[in-house]
Order: C-alpha cells, then structure tokens, then sequence
C-alpha cells in the first residue's frame, strides 16, 4: 500500500534556525515526490516536486530511495515560512492520484 | 480570479439531506479531482476525471457519493442521505495533462466546508 509518514505535527523554531520537516514513504513502484504547502487562509499550493531539483523559497528537498525519504530543508527559517507542509506521493503511471501525508505546522517565530 | 473556484465555501445540513458541490476548474485544464480532508489529515484522494470520463474513484466513494462532469468543464460532487462522518472539507483540483505543455502541478480551489449535524 501506499503510503506517506510526516511524524512531526508540528514544527516551532526561531527565525534564522535551520529547518527541516521530515517525510517517509512507502511505495513499491517508483516514486514521485512533492512537497506542497498551505499558509494561513490560502488554498493549499506546489511548493516542489523532486524531479525539478531546484530550490523554491530557499527550500530544497532530496530524494533518497534507500531510505525512503524526502525531507524539506531550509538552512535559514523566515517568519513568512510559518505554514502547513504535506509531502505528497504520486502513485500509477503519469500525475495521477496523490497521496498525502497529515501535514506538519511550521511556526517560525521572531 | 482564474483559478480553480469551489462552490459553496461553507454548507451546513442535517442528517439525511442530500448535498450538492461544484467546482470549476481552470479553464484549459483536462483533469479534475475530487479530496476529501478531515481535521488533522492530509487530503484524501476521491475520484478524478479525465475530460468527462471518471477514471478512477476510490474506496473511499461509498454509493451515497456520485461525481460528474459534464462536457468535461465544471464538475459536481453529490453526496446523499448525509451522515456526521460525512463532515469534512471537499477539495477539488485540476490539471493539464498531455501536449503541447503538460503541466504536472494540481491546482486546489478554496474547497467547501460541509456540516453534517
């Protein structure tokens, strides 16, 4: 089964900390990763998807298939990054289904 | 605002009533989904539409659900003889797929916050 694990339900750190928001997978075929993100009273939005590799408000995210992972990383927290983060995991051929995980809560403070 | 738009935003009702959403979707978009997300949960896949055609539906869907989309543009997500379980907030995304620029982000609308009392 398919399957997308964000252990953290919520994340406070100080402005200026480094970031990182964790994400486990479990899928037997290959997998598409994305992270996506919904500030306060705002539609839920793409922040980045794995294959692109780039960086997206100063976040990046690998993806490592030993461990089954895609953290979100940011070496330095902005108050603006305060926001719910889902992983999400594409299944089938194509951009299909996504799976998402229960999301973790970024607070980002002064 | 061309972006994909949800109809209502909120819908409170009593137990057994039927109910009735409506999403449009960005207009040059082929594929349209249905989520469902309760508190705390990520979003939950329902069903998605390619054109008109309903290419896959979840376990989700029990038969009180349906979901069309006519003509292949706005869809309609009807939920009969509701249930509390039913409470929930209802997603709908679209996407372009295929030439000449397929597109492999999902765009959400705002959703609908249903009520089921």
């Amino acid at each position: 089964a398919q399957r997308v694990t964000q252990p953290e339900k919520l994340l406070s750190v100080f402005k200026g900390a480094p970031v990182e928001l964790k994400c486990n997978y479990s899928y037997s075929g290959s997998p598409e990763l994305f992270w996506y993100v919904q500030y306060s009273r705002q539609r839920l939005q793409l922040l980045l998807r794995h294959i692109s590799r780039e960086s997206i408000k100063g976040f990046t995210a690998d993806l490592n298939k030993g461990e089954t992972s895609f953290h979100l990383k940011k070496p330095f927290a902005q108050e603006e990054d305060s926001a719910m983060y889902y992983c999400a995991l594409s299944v089938n051929t194509g951009f299909q289904k996504l799976v998402f995980g229960t999301g973790t809560r970024l607070l980002v403070s002064p | 605002d061309t972006g994909v738009s949800q109809d209502p935003r909120h819908k409170i009702t009593k137990r057994g009533q039927n109910v009735t959403f409506r999403c449009d979707p960005i207009s040059e978009h082929n594929r349209l989904y249905w989520y469902r997300q309760t508190l705390g949960q990520g979003p939950e896949f329902l069903t998605y539409f390619q054109n008109e055609a309903q290419l896959e539906k979840s376990r989700l869907l029990s038969d009180r659900f349906s979901a069309e989309r006519p003509k292949g543009s706005f869809s309609t997500l009807e939920i009969q003889r509701t249930e509390q379980g039913d409470s929930a907030m209802y997603l709908c995304a679209s996407s372009l797929v295929g030439a000449p620029v397929p597109s492999y982000e999902q765009y959400f609308g705002p959703g609908t916050r249903l009520t089921v009392t």
